[in-house]
C-alpha cells in the first residue's frame, strides 16, 4: 500500500471549513484515496473516498490534485462534533484498510 | 445503510478465561471481515481478515491460536480470545467490506473494549 503523510494535530474554529491536507506521492494508477475518521473510544466511520475527480457527499468535500500525489478533505463548517481524529488511507479496491497515525483535528468554540 | 455491530461493548474477564466477540453487517452481507486492535494514544491495528467460509487469514506476528476467528455466515464474524492475559486489554474493532458498486467501502462497529484482570 501506498503511504500517506498527514500533518499529527489541527485546529479549526467552529462554524469555519477544516481542510485537511494528505501527501501520498507514491499511490498508484489504481489506488484510491479513503478517509475515515474515529471520534474518541467509537470505531472509525467512514466519511468518502475517491480515485481521480473531486467527490462531495453530505459529510464532505474530498479535493484530489491533478496529479493524484495528494488530496485535501474539506468539513465545510465544522461543529464541535467533528473533532476527531481523521485518517487519510491509500489502497487498491480489494486491498486491506491499514490505518496510519492520522490527524488530530480539534474543533474549538 | 452499512451498519456493522459488535456485541459485547465492553467485557471485563479473569486471566485464563477466553471471550467470544461476535460481529454483525445489520443491512449488507460481508464477504469479508476484518478484526483490528487498537491500544490507548495508538492508532488501529490490523489483526486478520476473515472469509465466509474459509479460514481466516492473520497478519505478521498475531497468534492465530489465541485469536480464533470464525466466520461462519455472510453477516457474522467472530473473534475469541483465548486464555485472555492482561496484556490482550485493548479496544477490538471489526469491519466488514461492502462490495456492492464498484468500489468497496469497509464499515466499523463500534467496538469492544476488553480488560482483563
Amino acid at each position: 500500500d501506498a503511504k500517506t503523510t498527514q500533518p499529527p494535530s489541527m485546529d479549526c474554529a467552529e462554524g469555519r471549513a477544516a481542510n485537511l491536507p494528505c501527501n501520498h506521492s507514491t499511490i498508484s494508477g489504481n489506488e484510491y484515496v479513503y478517509w475515515y475518521r474515529q471520534i474518541h473510544s467509537q470505531g472509525p466511520q467512514y466519511i468518502i473516498h475517491g480515485l481521480k475527480n473531486n467527490e462531495t457527499n453530505e459529510m464532505a468535500s474530498l479535493i484530489i490534485t491533478e496529479d493524484r500525489k495528494s488530496s485535501t478533505l474539506i468539513l465545510p463548517h465544522a461543529t464541535l462534533r467533528d473533532t476527531a481524529v481523521y485518517y487519510c488511507i491509500v489502497k487498491g479496491n480489494t486491498d486491506k484498510l491499514i490505518f496510519g497515525t492520522g490527524t488530530r483535528l480539534q474543533v474549538f468554540p | 445503510g452499512a451498519v456493522v455491530s459488535q456485541h459485547p461493548s465492553r467485557v471485563i474477564c479473569k486471566s485464563g478465561t477466553s471471550v467470544k466477540i461476535e460481529c454483525r453487517s445489520l443491512d449488507f452481507q460481508a464477504t469479508t471481515m476484518f478484526w483490528y486492535r487498537q491500544f490507548p494514544k495508538q492508532s488501529l491495528m490490523l489483526m486478520a481478515t476473515s472469509n465466509e467460509g474459509s479460514k481466516a487469514t492473520y497478519e505478521q506476528g498475531v497468534e492465530k491460536d489465541k485469536f480464533l476467528i470464525n466466520h461462519a455466515s455472510l453477516t457474522l464474524s467472530t473473534l475469541t480470545v483465548t486464555s485472555a492475559h492482561p496484556e490482550d486489554s485493548s479496544f477490538y474493532i471489526c469491519s466488514a467490506r461492502d462490495g456492492q458498486g464498484s468500489t468497496d467501502t469497509q464499515y466499523f462497529g463500534p467496538g469492544t473494549r476488553l480488560t482483563v484482570l
